[in-house]
């Protein structure tokens, strides 16, 4: 099983529409857990942290599932701007204070 | 405040030629990841250094890359010779000095697109 496993997609879905992507972790010792977002042909950056009690940044909500070893994030309201590869990030300490990317998963908002 | 730089920014060479990357972290970041991203993957860490020590280069191919990071601050990264299946991005990130159990954002450069022919 991989460490990270997300599903590709793309997810084509129309603007005002809500989205929904899931990634399992095998680790269970992973510590912490992020959302990153890469646009095409760009480098990734931080979206948002994931908390064991959920959080959420305006649009953007984040649910954490330690029992299930899943992590969610959940976008309302798309606009074309979400356009972009959702990578699920762990992070597993241990002394190296590593990140480990999943594959990503595409978005595509259409007008 | 300015942010990673890497040059160049696009690199095309042929099977067993050499290649060299640069990255210059931001001001104040001890830590400096060096990544292999390739077309259709999440970025995998190839080498991460705290000042100018390795912490960790269990992923890299020691045969053909190595990196350094002499003065702690700007970095190298060198393929030699290159294999077709070298093409890929190559991300620099660094991050501040560790501040919590769940680590520090990492700050990413543009990447370096390599092309082996």
């Amino acid at each position: 099983r991989k460490e990270v496993e997300q599903d590709p997609g793309p997810f084509n879905v129309p603007e005002g529409a809500t989205v929904a992507f899931n990634c399992t972790y095998s680790n269970s010792a992973s510590q912490s857990f992020f959302w990153y977002r890469q646009d095409c042909r760009k480098e990734p950056k931080l979206l948002m942290s994931v908390y064991s009690s959920g959080n959420e940044d305006g649009r953007f909500t984040a649910q954490l599932n330690r029992a299930s070893q899943y992590i969610s994030l959940l976008i309302r309201d798309s606009k074309l701007s979400d356009s972009a590869t959702y990578l699920c990030v762990l992070y597993s300490g241990a002394g190296s204070y590593q990140l480990t990317f999943g594959k990503g998963t595409k978005l595509s908002v259409i007008p | 405040e300015a942010g990673v730089a890497q040059s160049p920014r696009y690199k095309i060479i042929e099977k067993r030629q050499s290649v060299a990357f640069w990255c210059n972290p931001i001001s104040g970041h001890a830590t400096l990841y060096w990544y292999q991203q390739i077309l259709g993957q999440g970025p995998k860490l190839l080498i991460q250094f705290q000042n100018n020590g390795v912490v960790d280069d269990s992923q890299l191919p020691k045969d053909r890359f190595s990196a350094e990071r002499l003065k702690g601050v700007d970095s190298t990264l060198k393929i030699q010779p290159a294999k077709l299946e070298d093409s890929a991005v190559y991300l620099c990130a660094s991050s501040a000095p560790y501040a919590g159990l769940g680590g520090n954002e990492q700050f990413f450069g543009p990447g370096t697109r390599l092309t082996v022919l």
